[in-house]
């Protein structure tokens, strides 16, 4: 139980182009979703947390204009990095919590590594 | 400010020598303190949840325990296959976040 996929696993895109992520809750519903960035060798950082049905609140410093979040239904969150640029270049990961159990913790998905030339 | 700070940052171990990991936290209203196993390339695969001082869960060879300043997680008779990074993390009273440690990259040879 408690399974998280995320789509695409791997994707290059050029500079200036859009790229949407999909995480999605596949056993499970996720009133509460959220997305991290990870660098090589690095903790994971909170970007934002997405709320099904309404705007997600973002993490100090991240910007929502450019990273834009969609939590449409209790199984399916997406990030969209608009106008990518080579720093934006990253380790992304959502995770969801299960609010059937009542409990705290998140189940992350497997990640996309997100590389922009 | 919350803070979760996990020692050592690396270790290296042979296959069966058992060790623990340490993870100390500041934080106002502990909603948990949680254990995660990430393998290079994957995400965060969940191992364990802790609520309260005293608390101690076991899967396999790991074994987590808690304090209100710090918990363990415990590795008896490691194998190479227990080669991740394991991160801690606590959950605050009133928030759904998770502030993370840095991790710790275990490397157990056989």
């Amino acid at each position: 139980g408690a399974v998280v996929s995320q789509h695409p696993s791997w994707v290059i895109c050029k500079s200036g182009t859009s790229v949407k992520i999909e995480c999605r809750s596949l056993d499970f519903q996720a009133t509460t979703m959220f997305w991290y960035r990870q660098f090589p060798k690095q903790s994971l950082m909170l970007m934002a947390t997405s709320n099904e049905g309404s705007k997600a609140t973002y993490e100090q410093g991240v910007e929502k204009d450019k990273f834009l979040i969609n939590h449409a239904s209790l199984t399916l969150s997406t990030l969209t990095v608009t106008s990518a640029h080579p720093e934006d270049s990253s380790f992304y990961i959502c995770s969801a919590r299960d609010i059937g159990l009542g409990t705290y913790e998140q189940y992350f998905g497997p990640g996309t590594r997100l590389t922009v030339t | 400010e919350d803070q979760v700070t996990q020692s050592p940052e690396a270790l290296r171990l042979q296959e069966g020598e058992s060790s623990s990991l340490n993870c100390s936290y500041t934080v106002s209203g502990l909603r948990g303190l949680f254990w995660y196993r990430q393998d290079p390339g994957k995400g965060p695969e969940f191992l364990f949840t802790l609520y309260s001082a005293g608390e101690e869960k076991e899967k396999e060879r790991l074994k987590a325990t808690l304090t209100k300043k710090e918990s363990f997680l415990h590795i008896t008779a490691p194998k190479p296959e227990d080669s991740a990074t394991y991160l801690c993390a606590v959950g605050q009273g009133g928030s759904e976040k998770l502030v993370f440690g840095k991790g710790m990259k275990l490397t157990v040879n056989p």
